[in-house]
This record gives C-alpha cells, sequence and structure tokens, in this order.
C-alpha cells in the first residue's frame, strides 16, 4: 500500500537555526512528492515538490527538500528558520493507482521561537 | 489570478439540516477534491471528481455527496448533518496528468462547519 509517514507530531527550533521536517514514504513505482504548509485558519499552501532530477528540490520561502531514494525520505529542510515559519506542514505523495489524488502525512507541528 | 474559493467560510446548522458547501476554481482545472480536517487526523479524502459528471467516493464519503455539472464547481452537500460532521472542510483542485499536469494541488481557504 502506499504512504506517507512524518515521525515528528511536532518540531521545536530556535529562531536562526537550521530545521528539518522529517518525511518517508512508500509508493511502487517512482515517486511524486510534495510539501505543504498550513498557516492557522488558512488553506493549505504548495511549497514544492520533486517530480524527477536533482534530489535537492528548492521551493518558496526558503524552503528546499532533499529526495533520498534509498532511504525512501524527502525530509523538509530550511538553513535558518524564522518565527514566521511556526505552522503546520504536510508532506503527500501522489497515489499513482488513482491518478491526481495525493496521500498526506498526518501533519508536523513546527514551533520557532525567538 | 486564478483562485479557488469556498462559501460560506462559517457555518452554524443543526442535526438533521441538508447543508452544501460550495467551492469553485478558476484554474480551468480537471480534478477537484474535498477533504475534511480534524485534529488527531489530519486530512481525509471525502470524495473527488475527474472531470464533468464524473465522482468518486474517497475513504471518509458516508453522508457526503458531489455533483460536477461544470468544470468550475464541485459542491459539497452533507444529506442530514451530523454532530460527527463538525469539522473544517477543504476543497482542492489540480491539473490532470495526462496532459501534463503533475497532481500539484492548489487549496482554498476552508469552510468551518458547526454541527449542533
Amino acid at each position: 500500500a502506499q504512504s506517507v509517514a512524518q515521525p515528528e507530531d511536532q518540531v521545536n527550533v530556535a529562531e536562526g537555526n537550521p530545521l528539518t521536517v522529517k518525511c518517508t514514504y512508500s509508493v511502487s513505482g517512482n515517486p511524486y512528492l510534495f510539501w505543504y504548509v498550513q498557516y492557522p485558519n488558512r488553506g493549505l499552501q504548495f511549497l514544492l515538490k520533486y517530480i524527477t532530477g536533482d534530489n535537492l528540490v528548492k521551493g518558496s520561502y526558503g524552503f528546499e527538500a532533499e529526495f533520498n531514494k534509498s532511504q525512501t525520505s524527502f525530509h523538509l529542510k530550511k538553513p535558518s528558520a524564522l518565527v514566521s515559519d511556526s505552522a503546520l506542514y504536510f508532506c503527500a505523495v501522489r497515489d499513482h493507482n488513482q491518478g491526481g489524488k495525493l496521500i498526506f502525512g498526518q501533519g508536523t507541528e513546527l514551533s520557532v521561537k525567538p | 489570478d486564478a483562485e479557488i474559493t469556498q462559501s460560506p467560510r462559517h457555518k452554524i446548522t443543526e442535526t438533521g439540516r441538508q447543508v452544501t458547501l460550495a467551492c469553485h476554481q478558476t484554474w480551468n482545472h480537471n480534478n477537484m477534491f474535498w477533504y475534511r480536517q480534524d485534529l488527531g487526523h489530519g486530512l481525509r479524502l471525502i470524495h473527488y471528481s475527474y472531470g464533468v459528471q464524473d465522482t468518486n467516493k474517497g475513504e471518509v464519503s458516508d453522508g457526503y455527496s458531489v455533483s460536477r455539472s461544470n468544470t468550475e464547481d464541485l459542491p459539497l452537500t452533507l444529506e442530514s448533518a451530523a454532530s460527527s460532521q463538525t469539522s473544517v472542510y477543504f476543497c482542492a483542485s489540480s491539473g490532470t496528468s495526462g496532459s501534463g499536469g503533475t497532481d500539484t494541488q492548489y487549496f482554498g481557504p476552508g469552510t468551518r462547519l458547526t454541527v449542533l
């Protein structure tokens, strides 16, 4: 079965420090991977995606994600966290059995303290 | 700019009433989706559509229905609202994979529904 896991419910980081939000996946075939961010009382906003090509994908707001096929991971990273990065982050993978559908992880709450 | 809108943004209703939540997108996307978001459950897919006249059940479809009469709209109907359907509802749309789309979904701002 295809699935996505975000092993951490919450990540706490000090402002200015690097941050990592973890995501692992299980799919048959080549994965299409996505990261979304949700600010309080808002809809999900697309951050970045990996379809093919370079393993390091750059996205919005200074975020990037590293695709690692051997570890089946797609961790979200940022070199220097901002308090305004505090939000809920979702990893997702395309459902190859039903094109167009995305399978979402449970979400990770990122808290950046000054 | 293309966008996806939902209305109403907030709704309070009573148990047993029929409720319809609207979703409208101007992306000209073929695919549209309805999710509900609850604490501890993340996003759960209710129904989805790959085009006009096409609808499919998601993982939590009981008590909900959708219809797709045009490309832009996918209204979600709660036939007889229950307290368990109190939630935040999100609509999303994406391009068609077959035409080169890569399934990036774009989300509306959400509707907060309370069933008393």
